[in-house]
C-alpha cells in the first residue's frame, strides 16, 4: 500500500518532443506528490510538486496532472531539450510536507536526441 | 550558501565491516532524512531526524542506525556489512519551518566486496 508504481522504466524522445511519466499510487493517505530530476554522479533535485486540491500544475515547460479518483499523476515535459536527458522520480509523501518520508517510483530514464 | 554536503563521496568496505556516513544540512535546516539507492531504483526512506530526534524509520534492519548532532549534522551506521549494502546513500535536509523541499545531498557511494 506503500508503493509508487512509475512508468516507463526508459522513454526515447526527439529534442521539441513531449515527454510524459506517469505514476500510480495506493494508499489515499498520501497529500504531496513532488517530482525529483536526478543527473549521473549527482543527488535528485526537486522538478516540481502538487497536492490532492489542484489537478494541474505548471511550472515553465513541466506540468503535472494529478487525477485523485484514479490514484494517479503524470510529468509532462514540453518542448523536451538534450539537457533534460536524465533520471526522473515520482514520490509521495504522507505528511504533506517532503521533510517527512517520501516514497519513491522506480524511476524513468528519459533520453533526448537533438 | 553551501548545500547539503555528505563525506566520504566513496568507500570500498569488506563484508562485516562497519561504516559510518556523514552529512551536513543546509545551514538553518533543522531535519535530516537518509536514504539508500540501489542502481537503477528510487531511493528507499531509512530515517528521519528532527531537532535531534527520530522521527521516522524505514524498512530497515537493526544493523542501519543513525543519529543527530547539536549542530544538526548527522551521522548514518551500517553494523556487519553485506554485499547487498552496496548502495548510493542520501542525506536530505529540509526548513520544516520556512518550506516543504527536501534538499539532498550528492550521495556517498559505498561499495561492499
Amino acid at each position: 500500500q506503500q508503493q509508487v508504481k512509475q512508468s516507463p522504466q526508459s522513454l526515447i524522445v526527439q529534442k521539441g518532443g513531449i515527454s510524459i511519466i506517469n505514476c500510480a499510487y495506493e494508499n489515499t493517505a498520501f497529500d504531496y506528490f513532488p517530482w525529483y530530476q536526478q543527473f549521473p554522479g549527482k543527488g535528485p533535485a526537486l522538478l516540481i510538486a502538487i497536492r490532492p486540491d489542484v489537478s494541474e500544475k505548471k511550472e515553465g515547460r513541466f506540468t503535472i496532472s494529478f487525477n485523485k479518483s484514479a490514484k494517479q499523476f503524470s510529468l509532462h515535459i514540453m518542448d523536451s531539450q538534450p539537457g533534460d536527458s536524465a533520471t526522473y522520480f515520482c514520490a509521495a509523501s504522507i505528511d504533506g510536507t517532503s521533510y517527512g518520508k517520501l516514497t519513491f517510483g522506480q524511476g524513468t530514464i528519459l533520453t533526448v536526441h537533438p | 550558501d553551501a548545500g547539503v554536503t555528505q563525506s566520504p563521496t566513496h568507500l570500498i568496505k569488506t563484508r562485516g565491516q562497519h561504516v559510518t556516513l556523514r552529512c551536513s544540512p543546509i545551514s538553518g535546516h533543522k531535519s535530516v532524512s537518509w536514504y539508500q539507492q540501489v542502481l537503477g531504483q528510487g531511493p528507499q526512506f531509512i530515517f528521519q531526524y528532527y531537532e535531534k530526534e527520530e522521527r521516522g524509520r524505514g524498512n530497515f534492519p537493526d544493523r542501519f542506525s543513525a543519529r543527530q548532532f547539536p549542530n544538526y549534522s548527522s551521522e548514518l551506521n551500517v553494523n556487519a556489512l553485506l554485499l547487498g549494502d552496496s548502495a548510493l546513500y542520501l542525506c536530505a535536509s529540509t526548513n520544516v519551518r520556512g518550506g516543504t523541499e527536501a534538499f539532498f545531498g550528492q550521495g556517498t557511494r559505498l561499495t561492499v566486496v
